[in-house]
């Protein structure tokens, strides 16, 4: 079992909709959460992260954390051509040094 | 600099070269990751450098690859008798808190 886990997609969403990605992790004691968003041929680069359960909200991004279910997911509002590329989920882990790990990505593509 | 800064941006090399990748964190970081990315896939962890702790090396592949860290500075990865499945590009990411920041990356082919 990979320590996180994503559908690689690609997720397909008409323009203006609302793209949802979703991310699991298997690591119970994990404190930090993170999506990165990678254009092709680019370096991934951080839109949000959550420590606690809830949601966080920043524009037209939202990321839910539910460390019970331990799931962690994001929703893209209004979704521009701009937002297709690789979406990547990130967990840290438990203590002040926990390592960085992260799921394969999901491909999202807007079509206008 | 302001960023991660990687070198060089391409390395073309033959099989069975050895090779070189550098990296220049982000003044002040602790924390400075590896991870290469083959076409289309995931990021896949190589070795992870946290101030003067041991480094977890933990996604080393093989005994041919090798990093070194230099206090909380530059880090060199070095590939021994490079085979054509190391083409990939090369990625380092530094950190400080909880946030990790990317280099461009180094796009190794090997031929």
């Amino acid at each position: 079992q990979k320590e996180v886990e994503q559908n690689s997609g690609p997720l397909s969403v008409p323009e203006g909709a609302i793209a949802s990605l979703n991310c699991t992790y298997s690591d119970r004691g994990s404190q930090s959460f993170f999506w990165y968003r990678q254009y092709s041929g680019k370096s991934p680069e951080l839109i949000m992260f959550i420590y606690s359960n809830g949601d966080k909200e920043d524009g037209r991004f939202t990321a839910q954390l539910n460390k019970a279910s331990q799931y962690v997911s994001l929703l893209i509002r209004d979704s521009q051509p701009s937002d297709s590329a690789t979406y990547l989920c990130a967990v840290r882990g438990p203590d002040s040094w926990g390592k960085f790990q992260f799921g394969a990505g999901t491909q999202v593509v807007v079509t206008p | 600099g302001a960023g991660v800064s990687q070198s060089p941006s391409n390395k073309v090399t033959e099989k069975g070269k050895d090779v070189e990748l550098r990296c220049d964190p982000i003044s002040g970081h602790t924390a400075l990751y590896w991870y290469r990315q083959r076409l289309g896939q995931g990021l896949e962890f190589l070795i992870y450098f946290q101030g003067n702790s041991a480094p977890d090396k933990s996604g080393l592949p093989s005994d041919r690859f090798s990093a070194e860290r230099t206090g909380e500075s530059v880090s060199t990865l070095t590939i021994q008798r490079t085979q054509q499945e190391d083409s990939a590009v090369y990625l380092c990411a530094s950190s400080a808190n909880e946030k990790l920041f990317f280099g461009s990356g180094t796009q190794l082919s090997v031929l």
